[in-house]
């Protein structure tokens, strides 16, 4: 089956730790996106990839970090510079020429 | 002021009834409309796309834009408890192939009660 697969599906954080999201698609897409959803609010773009080794910064990037050294994976790093990391995490992709958005199952981090 | 607002509910409706979802914008620039339902604790999936202001129906749900009044509704027909999630409506200024232009709305939670 093809599809996004996020892990942990929860992910508790320590005051001053960094935690590493993780993405992996077998839908052989080119961009992958990661979103954060807050009670109340609408999806914000953290980062976003459209290709290997490349990646721009979205609304919301100030304390997170992305690395794409594989078109299957897209690593997310909240850092201890997120002040307010309690969020629904989003990672999602879409197919060439395409904004339909193909999303994974989220992960719920937490801080302790 | 939001470019996108969502009433965020909750809705409840007794299974069977027609729902009427709605979202209006103030970016007269966007272009691509999208629904999205997310099923709690879940990823969204996409539901309906459109470009063109009018209607839209796919099965049980009818997309419906327009533009001059910045206004898009999504409508469910016999509403079944599996209907039951928040639905996120979604636009572009333009088809980009990429979402990095996506704005969405902040959700409405709807309950079907059977």
């Amino acid at each position: 089956d093809g599809g996004i697969t996020q892990s942990p599906k929860y992910l508790f954080r320590k005051e001053g730790q960094n935690v590493t999201l993780s993405c992996e698609q077998n839908l052989n897409h080119d961009a992958m996106y990661w979103y954060r959803q807050d009670p109340g609010q609408g999806l914000r773009l953290i980062y976003y990839s459209q290709i290997v080794n490349d990646f721009q910064k979205g609304d919301i990037a100030e304390g997170y970090s992305v690395s794409r050294e594989k078109k299957e994976s897209f690593p997310l790093t909240v850092t201890s510079a997120q002040k307010n990391p309690t969020a629904f995490y989003l990672c999602a992709s879409t197919p060439p020429e395409n904004e339909k958005l193909f999303f994974g199952s989220g992960t719920q981090l937490s801080v302790l | 002021q939001k470019e996108v607002e969502q009433d965020p509910g909750p809705l409840s409706v007794p299974e069977g009834a027609i729902v009427s979802l709605n979202c209006t914008y103030s970016n007269s620039a966007f272009q691509y409309f999208m629904w999205y339902r997310q099923y709690s604790r879940k990823g969204p999936e996409l539901l309906m796309y459109t470009y063109s202001s009018g209607n839209k129906e796919d099965g049980r749900f009818t997309a419906q834009v327009d533009k001059s009044s910045k206004y898009i509704s999504l409508f469910i027909r016999d509403s079944q408890p599996s209907d039951s999630a928040t639905y996120l409506c979604a636009m572009s200024p333009i088809s980009s192939g990429s979402a990095r232009q996506l704005t969405f709305g902040s959700g409405t939670q709807l309950t079907v009660l059977p």
